[in-house]
C-alpha cells in the first residue's frame, strides 16, 4: 500500500543550494499535506504543511508547491544548510469521518523517506 | 515549547511477554495517535484515540494491542503477547484539533527490542 511515495531514498547538496524534496501521492482524498523532518534517535517534527486547496505556501527557507492534477508535492529548502541534514518525510492526510467516539478522524500516511545530506 | 514525552526511550523485552509504553501529550490536546517505525521502513498508523475511545485503528492494531488513558494525562500503548515483528520505534502524538496547520506533535519514541 504505497499511497504516498518517495521516490529517492536519499539526496545530496552543497550548502547554499537549493533542496528539492518530491513526493507523490494516490490518494485523491487526500486533503492535506505536511513535511516532518526526522533526526536519528528522535521522533518527526513537523516543518509545514499545505492545504490541497492551495498550491504553495512558503515559511522562511522552506516552500511546498503542490501540483494536484499530477498528485505530486515538492519541499524547497533555499539555501540549504548543514543542519538541514536529516530525513524528510512527506504525509498525507485525509478526513475518515467521523470515528466511533467522534471528532474530527483524521490520520497520516506517511510516505518512506528521503535522507537529505547537506554538505559543507 | 510544550512537548509529547514517551518513556521509555528503550525496551528489551522476551518474545510473549506483555509491554506497556507511556506517553504523556500535550495537555490541552484532545486526539491521541501511535504510529510506529519498523527499521528501514516507513512510519505507519496504529490506532487514534479520543473522547476516551478508539476512533481509528490499522489492520496492524489487532487483539494483541490496546490503549488506555488511565487518568487526565498519560496515554498508554499496551501489547499483551510481543512477537519478533513487534520491533520497532513506537511513536505517540497529540494535536488539538483532528488535523491543523502545525500537524501532530510527535514524541521521540520508544525503541521496543523484541528478543
Amino acid at each position: 500500500d504505497q499511497q504516498v511515495k518517495q521516490n529517492s531514498p536519499s539526496l545530496s547538496v552543497q550548502e547554499g543550494r537549493i533542496s528539492i524534496l518530491n513526493c507523490d501521492y494516490t490518494n485523491s482524498m487526500f486533503d492535506y499535506f505536511l513535511w516532518y523532518k526526522k533526526y536519528p534517535a528522535e521522533g518527526p517534527t513537523f516543518l509545514i504543511s499545505i492545504s490541497s486547496i492551495k498550491d504553495k505556501n512558503e515559511d522562511g527557507r522552506f516552500t511546498v508547491f503542490l501540483n494536484k492534477s499530477a498528485k505530486h508535492l515538492s519541499l524547497h529548502i533555499v539555501p540549504s544548510q548543514p543542519g538541514d541534514s536529516a530525513v524528510y518525510f512527506c504525509a498525507a492526510s485525509a478526513l475518515l469521518g467521523p470515528g466511533r467516539s467522534g471528532g474530527s478522524n483524521y490520520k497520516l500516511t506517511f510516505g518512506k523517506g528521503t535522507l537529505l545530506t547537506v554538505n559543507p | 515549547e510544550p512537548e509529547v514525552t514517551q518513556t521509555p526511550s528503550h525496551q528489551v523485552t522476551q518474545m510473549g511477554q506483555e509491554v506497556i509504553l507511556r506517553c504523556v501529550p500535550i495537555s490541552n490536546h484532545l486526539y491521541f495517535y501511535w504510529y510506529r517505525q519498523i527499521l528501514g521502513q516507513k512510519v505507519e498508523f496504529l490506532v487514534s484515540f479520543y473522547n476516551n475511545e478508539i476512533s481509528e485503528k490499522s489492520e496492524i492494531f489487532d487483539d494483541q494491542f490496546s490503549v488506555e488513558r488511565p487518568d487526565g494525562s498519560n496515554f498508554t500503548l499496551k501489547i499483551r503477547s510481543t512477537k519478533l515483528e513487534d520491533s520497532a520505534m513506537y511513536f505517540c502524538a497529540s494535536t488539538r484539533t483532528g488535523i491543523d496547520n502545525y500537524g501532530y506533535t510527535f514524541g521521540s519514541g520508544t525503541r521496543l527490542t523484541v528478543v
